[in-house]
């Protein structure tokens, strides 16, 4: 079977880094994605890994292992502006994505 | 450059009446056109897909259903809701072909039914 899972909710303080793991199973594999989703808005693309490695964009930095099934995007110099949403998502054999329920980020001062 | 755009933003229907969401891009040929819903905490549930003009691919039995009378056009229908069908309803697209995965979402439309 396919599932995805990430955590519910996180809490960090703005200036500081922050890590959002994501796994999944699934007997057929496309790239993994990252979305980032503010309240009442809809998702916004951040990051796409198919290969494993860490891929940086800035602030932004997400990491893919597919013999773990394992991925992680990672946040540095938390800004108030990044509370929001982050949704993973992988890609399946049939080229379909499947949605983790995404991780609530809230950010401190 | 490309933009997507769906409608009405918000709406509060009664149960057992009809429902109509229209989604459309502009911008770009023949793309892959989906709906989603988003229920509170969860994921996104994909409800509709379309490759093409009357090309309608469904994910999920329900009393939705969907339809692309145009090549950037789609649209969500129901005759009669329920209140299970309440939710954050999500258009999007992208390129056709199987290397490009990302997705542009429209601006969504809460729907509440009561």
């Amino acid at each position: 079977g396919q599932n995805i899972d990430q955590p519910t909710e996180m809490t960090a303080t703005e200036g500081a880094i922050v890590q959002i793991n994501c796994t999944y199973q699934t007997s057929g594999f496309n790239g993994l994605f990252w979305y980032q989703q503010h309240a009442g808005e809809a998702p916004t693309f951040l990051s796409y890994n198919v290969l494993d490695g860490l891929e940086e964009k800035g602030r932004f930095s997400s990491f893919l292992s597919r013999s773990k099934g394992y991925s992680y995007l990672l946040l540095k110099e938390l800004q108030m502006k990044d509370s929001a949403s982050y949704l993973c998502a992988f890609m399946d054999s049939n080229y379909q994505l499947i949605w983790g329920a995404g991780t609530k980020l809230i950010i401190k001062p | 450059s490309q933009t997507i755009h769906q409608w009405p933003a918000t709406l509060v229907q009664p149960v057992g009446s009809p429902l109509s969401l229209e989604c459309t891009v502009e911008g770009t040929s023949n793309p892959n056109l989906y709906w989603y819903r988003q229920a509170a905490g969860r994921g996104l549930q994909l409800l509709f897909y379309s490759v093409g003009i009357g090309q309608i691919s469904s994910e999920v039995p329900q009393n939705l259903s969907a339809s692309r009378p145009q090549d950037r056009q789609f649209i969500l229908s129901s005759k009669k809701l329920l209140l299970s069908d309440s939710g954050f309803y999500l258009c999007a697209w992208s390129g056709g072909g199987r290397d490009t995965g990302e997705l542009f979402f429209g601006e969504g439309s809460r729907l509440t039914v009561l």
